[in-house]
């Protein structure tokens, strides 16, 4: 196993515009979280799976944010009518139990 | 609300210096407290998970101390290397919950 991917590593986008991320976790594991970097700040939380259920959504989540894991693999993170203030690094990470995050490297967002 | 705060913000050391870094957290509610190291275009890499009051973590020339009464951590370098040079971020999770809330960091520049 390569650890957790994310795809792509970088995106440019038009404001107005929907994009997609996408997540691939360890294998085996069955929680999948996504947070969100901005300049100067640390990670903040943003949504968590445990296989396919969607269990805790941050306020940050706003309705143009939509995450899923359709069949408890894979995640895909979209947002749509993208603003500046979404430009950020969109981190992925998966767990087995609560005491080992294994992180993606990102999607880096730019919105112009 | 939890707050995690991290200090300082940057350092500059020569190499070979010896140095430490400071994360404070609110101490009710704990589960435990995170350290990851995070190179530019890398992954966080994860250092230490710390559930224990009074816990002491060693890996190679790095680490951790934890007082979970007062609601602080160390994590101390001993000899500082060029590839030492990241953003550390410790993370604190709650009982009850799998997210884990970030501190903004430490960004170490170790100079040859």
């Amino acid at each position: 196993d390569t650890g957790v991917s994310q795809d792509p590593r970088h995106k440019i986008t038009k404001r107005g515009q929907n994009v997609t991320f996408r997540c691939d976790p360890i294998s085996e594991h069955n929680r999948l979280y996504w947070y969100r970097q901005t300049l100067g700040q640390g990670p903040e939380f943003l949504t968590y799976f445990q296989n396919e259920a969607q269990l805790e959504k941050s306020r940050l989540l706003s309705d143009r944010f939509s995450a899923e894991r359709p069949k408890g693999s894979f995640s895909t993170l979209e947002i749509q009518r993208t603003e500046q203030g979404d430009s950020a690094m969109y981190l992925c990470a998966s767990s087995l139990n609560r005491d080992g995050y294994t992180f993606g490297s990102g999607t880096r967002l730019t919105v112009v | 609300i939890l707050n995690v705060e991290q200090s300082p913000q940057s350092l500059h050391v020569q190499e070979g210096d010896s140095t430490n870094f400071t994360c404070s957290f609110p101490s009710s509610n704990f589960y435990a407290l995170h350290w990851y190291r995070w190179e530019t275009a890398k992954s966080p890499e994860a250092l230490f998970v710390m559930t224990l009051n009074g816990d002491e973590k060693k890996k190679g020339r790095i680490s951790a101390t934890l007082n979970t009464k007062e609601g602080y951590s160390y994590l101390y370098i001993k000899g500082s290397q060029p590839e030492d040079s990241a953003t550390y971020l410790c993370a604190h999770s709650g009982a009850g919950s799998y997210q884990l809330t970030f501190g903004k960091g430490t960004k170490l520049s170790v100079i040859p």
